[in-house]
């Protein structure tokens, strides 16, 4: 089974500080894993996905996730925090045959000025 | 790339009232949609895989006869809330996998508010 732990409900970082939102996750398999943000009343939008290829993987608005099997991690990182960063970040894995995601709690993540 | 649309964006409706949520895939067929929900301030828990030409499969604790879900065509999956309760206010997200590249494509959401 797939799972995955969101470390940290709500991240504060100051605008042009480092974002880091923690993501661990539990997989019997090789795991395909995902970062989506989701801004208020809006659906979710894809950062970025890992799918057994680089393990270090750059998505969209500057963000990057480095896959760790060591650590079972899929951290999310961004060099410098911008206002328009602030959402709900949520990290998902999904099965073997791409069909079922399981999400993590999410991670709230506010840009303070 | 690929597209998910949903209907309504928001409803309003009363106590004991059913509502329909439409879920299309614009420019792919799909034979497999799921169906979340989410509440405020939560993750998305999904509720039932809707299946094209068959059943859905729902998740343990979700009632099949409230959530009822029709996947009529390869483009149009429907999740109809019948006789509503405020407690079934959230906002409902569907979304289709990709053919080849083992991710989903979700829908924009919709919001349920029942008075």
């Amino acid at each position: 089974a797939q799972s995955v732990t969101q470390l940290g409900s709500h991240v504060s970082v100051s605008e042009g500080a480092l974002v880091l939102l923690r993501c661990n996750y539990s997989s019997s398999v090789p795991p395909y894993l995902f970062w989506y943000v989701q801004y208020p009343n809006q659906g979710l939008q894809l950062l970025l996905k890992y799918t057994s290829a680089a393990t270090l993987v750059k998505g969209i608005n500057g963000f990057e996730a480095e896959f760790k099997k060591s650590e079972t991690s899929f951290h999310l990182t961004k060099p410098s925090a911008h206002m328009r960063d602030a959402a709900e970040y949520f990290c998902a894995v999904s099965d073997p045959a791409g069909n079922q995601f399981y999400f993590g709690t999410g991670t709230s993540l506010t840009v303070i000025p | 790339g690929a597209v998910v649309s949903q209907h309504p964006s928001w409803v309003i409706c009363k106590s004991g009232t059913s509502v329909k949520i439409e879920c299309r895939s614009l420019d792919f067929q799909a034979t497999t949609m799921f169906w979340y929900r989410q509440f405020p301030k939560q993750s998305l828990m999904l509720m039932a895989t809707s299946n094209e030409g068959s059943k859905a499969t729902y998740e343990q604790g979700v009632e099949k006869d409230k959530f009822l879900i029709n996947h009529a065509s390869l483009t149009l999956s429907t999740l109809t809330v019948t006789s509503a309760h405020p407690e079934d206010s959230s906002f409902y997200i569907c979304s289709a996998p990709a053919f080849s590249s083992y991710e989903q494509y979700f829908g924009p959401g919709t919001r349920l508010t029942v008075t």
